[in-house]
């Protein structure tokens, strides 16, 4: 079974400072893929950005980007120039190549609070 | 277009009664799963269906059901709820099962009294 650890469960920030989220997970397949998560108050679970294993190039959505380690097991978080409304729960998900037969796999979260 | 809907919003039962939640996918998507997350968790998935047939299953006990209906839309069922069961419990859709990306709905909290 696979498992997610996201090792910061707060973090605070000034508005347009630049911030990591860590996520790091174990697994013994070699095809997979990651996802970030945001969850705001509002609750809507809202993916934020995916990569795939088997590409070595990290991907990027706008202000946010990833650095993949696979060798390491790790996935985390750039948000470039913060602003208030990435304030939210992140999480970090794995689904397996299999996909449907285990679902994604979350870590417990972070809570990340941007500050004027 | 549309996401992923959920209703009801909230709802409020009593220890031993049974819920149903309901979820329509986002139009032109063919899987559904479905999530529990309790306060100050990550979600833990509970079941996957594809094309009306379970695809995957999470570690919940028998009291979890679900279903798919010809439209895709989808129910999950619990029975004789236990205070345990009180969580926000996410829908999300996919195009298809293994390796598409999941859109998550708006969550239904429900509360066992």
């Amino acid at each position: 079974a696979q498992t997610v650890t996201q090792s910061q469960p707060e973090m605070s920030v000034q508005e347009a400072e630049t911030v990591t989220l860590s996520c790091t997970y174990d697994t013994s397949e070699s095809n997979y893929y990651l996802f970030w998560y945001k969850q705001p108050p509002s609750r809507q679970m809202i993916l934020v950005i995916r990569q795939e294993a088997y590409k070595q190039q990290n991907a990027t959505e706008n202000r946010f980007s990833v650095n993949f380690q696979k060798a390491a097991k790790s996935f985390s978080l750039k948000i470039s120039d913060s602003q208030l409304g990435d304030t939210a729960m992140y999480f970090c998900a794995f689904l397996p190549p299999g996909g449907g037969a285990d679902g994604l796999t979350f870590g417990k979260g972070t809570h990340l609070i941007i500050q004027p | 277009d549309a996401g992923v809907t959920q209703s009801p919003t909230h709802l409020i039962k009593t220890r031993g009664q049974q819920v149903t939640l309901r979820c329509s996918p986002i139009s032109g998507h063919k899987s559904v799963s479905w999530y529990q997350q309790v306060l100050g968790q990550g979600p833990q998935f509970i079941f996957q269906y594809y094309e009306k047939e379970e695809r995957g299953r999470g570690n919940f006990p028998d009291r979890f059901s679900a279903r798919q209906f010809p439209n895709y839309s989808s129910e999950l069922n619990v029975n004789a709820l236990l205070l345990g069961d009180s969580a926000l419990y996410l829908c999300a859709s996919s195009f298809r099962t293994s390796t598409d990306t999941q859109y998550f709905g708006p969550g239904t909290r429900l509360t066992v009294l």
